[in-house]
């Protein structure tokens, strides 16, 4: 079975600072998507980025980038010039791309919270 | 575009009691799907739908029940509340599997 695990239930920055949050998951699968989510104090999932197994090249949304390693299971997110509204819970997850058989269910890590520091 | 709403927010509830948690969603999408969670944790699926009139059922489906007669509305109830059901509910939806959107989430408190 596919399982996320992110190892960091805490992580603190200096605002403005570079901050990576871990990620690994364990599947047999080659096809696949990745996401991170964030949870502000809101409590409004929010996706912050994803990528797909196949691609080779990290996705990068502005400020927020990932270091996808598939040989190692790895995918990591990189936060830069970090601000404080990106205080938040950070959640990766997985999705296998193979249909009917996982049903696009998302299988989620435990969280890691984000805190900044002014 | 209201995207993916919950009704209602907040609800307390005596251990017994029944209750459905309501989902509406106006993106045509066809996936929707229901999670709790508690504190700690990640987001544990409860049952999910494929489309309109189909459910299934995820992670933690005990004591709770899920109806999909609308495409647009995906219903959640707990027939008979227990404490071990006090937790944070989100609903979720998505268009082809891939990224899901979220609604505010329902606190739901059992005494």
């Amino acid at each position: 079975a596919q399982t996320v695990t992110q190892s960091q239930p805490e992580m603190s920055v200096q605002e403005a600072e570079t901050v990576t949050l871990s990620c690994t998951y364990d599947t047999s699968e080659s096809d696949y998507y990745l996401f991170w989510y964030k949870q502000p104090p809101s409590r409004q999932m929010i996706l912050v980025i994803r990528q797909e197994a196949y691609k080779q090249q990290n996705a990068t949304e502005n400020r927020f980038s990932v270091n996808f390693q598939k040989a190692a299971k790895s995918f990591s997110l990189k936060i830069s010039d970090s601000q404080l509204g990106d205080a938040a819970m950070y959640f990766c997850a997985y999705r296998a791309n193979i249909s009917p058989d996982s049903n696009y269910q998302l299988i989620w890590g435990a969280g890691t919270k984000l805190i900044i520091k002014p | 575009n209201a995207g993916v709403t919950q009704t209602p927010k907040f609800r307390v509830l005596k251990t017994g009691q029944s209750m459905t948690l309501l989902c509406a969603q106006d993106m045509n999408h066809e996936y929707m799907y229901w999670y709790r969670q508690d504190p700690g944790m990640g987001l544990r699926l409860i049952h999910y739908s494929v489309g309109e009139g189909t459910t299934a059922k995820g992670e933690v489906p005990d004591g709770y029940n899920v109806s999909r007669l609308k495409k647009q509305n995906f219903l959640l109830g707990l027939e008979s509340a227990a404490p071990s059901q006090t937790s944070v509910y989100f609903c979720a939806s998505s268009p082809l599997g891939d990224e899901q959107f979220f609604g505010p989430g329902t606190r739901l408190t059992v005494l």
